[in-house]
């Protein structure tokens, strides 16, 4: 069992232009959440998903994007990448039955630079 | 605003015990978590408290006292492998986790 799957592992690219990180889960999770991971800051909540076809706006939305098509799939777009964007990005999923107990299960991350 | 401050780093020996400090204000108050990430790699889940007292789990255990708005996670006869970060979370009354920066665990020897 895979888990939390994100594509891709690493991603050097010029600003401007658009971007999207791959996420896919096997756990079935009705839940899944984008974050991203700053040195020296906690991590910060960009898009959430309570189940397939709901999306909804996390701490600092701006400038990205998500869909959720099906329960597996959750890909965060960058339309237009800015230096400020660049950053250590998870996503995780959680069983909503379990959503209290604040267990989340993350991928491995998706590092990107925007030069 | 929601804050969450725990140390940045703290250095400890192999064998030993460390006590890794949270505190919080949030707005309301549904549970506070530990999780361990080591370095280039994911957040694991590591405890959950949402009542006072101490929670324990092998060499790890974790406490939690609502009034003060306070939590620690003990780690006990320390191995090299524990070196990792470790991240304090609370979710509040929205049931949104508001994250601590982590603190980085560094074991010597």
């Amino acid at each position: 069992i895979a888990g939390i799957t994100q594509a891709p592992t690493s991603q050097i690219l010029a600003a401007g232009r658009r971007m999207t990180l791959r996420c896919t889960q096997d756990m079935r999770h009705n839940a899944m959440y984008w974050y991203r991971q700053d040195l020296g800051l906690g991590l910060r909540l960009i898009h959430y998903s309570n189940t397939a076809g709901t999306t909804g706006k996390g701490e600092v939305p701006d400038g990205y994007s998500v869909s959720r098509a099906n329960t597996d799939d959750f890909p965060l777009t960058l339309a237009s990448a800015v230096p400020s964007q660049t950053s250590v990005y998870f996503c995780a999923s959680s069983d909503s039955g379990r959503a209290n107990t604040g267990e989340l299960f993350f991928g491995e991350g998706s590092r990107l630079t925007v030069l | 605003g929601q804050n969450i401050d725990q140390p940045t780093e703290m250095t400890a020996t192999e064998g030993a015990i460390v006590q890794i400090n949270c505190t919080y204000q949030t707005s309301g108050f549904n549970g506070l978590f530990w999780y361990q990430q080591h370095a280039g790699e994911a957040p694991t889940f590591l405890s959950y408290n949402v009542l006072d007292g101490l929670e324990e789990k092998g060499r790890f255990s974790s406490f939690l006292s609502r009034s003060k708005g306070y939590s620690y996670l003990l780690l006990k006869e320390l191995q090299m492998k524990d070196s990792a970060s470790y991240l304090c979370a609370v979710m509040d009354s929205n049931y949104q986790l508001i994250w601590g920066a982590g603190t980085k665990l560094i074991i010597k020897p």
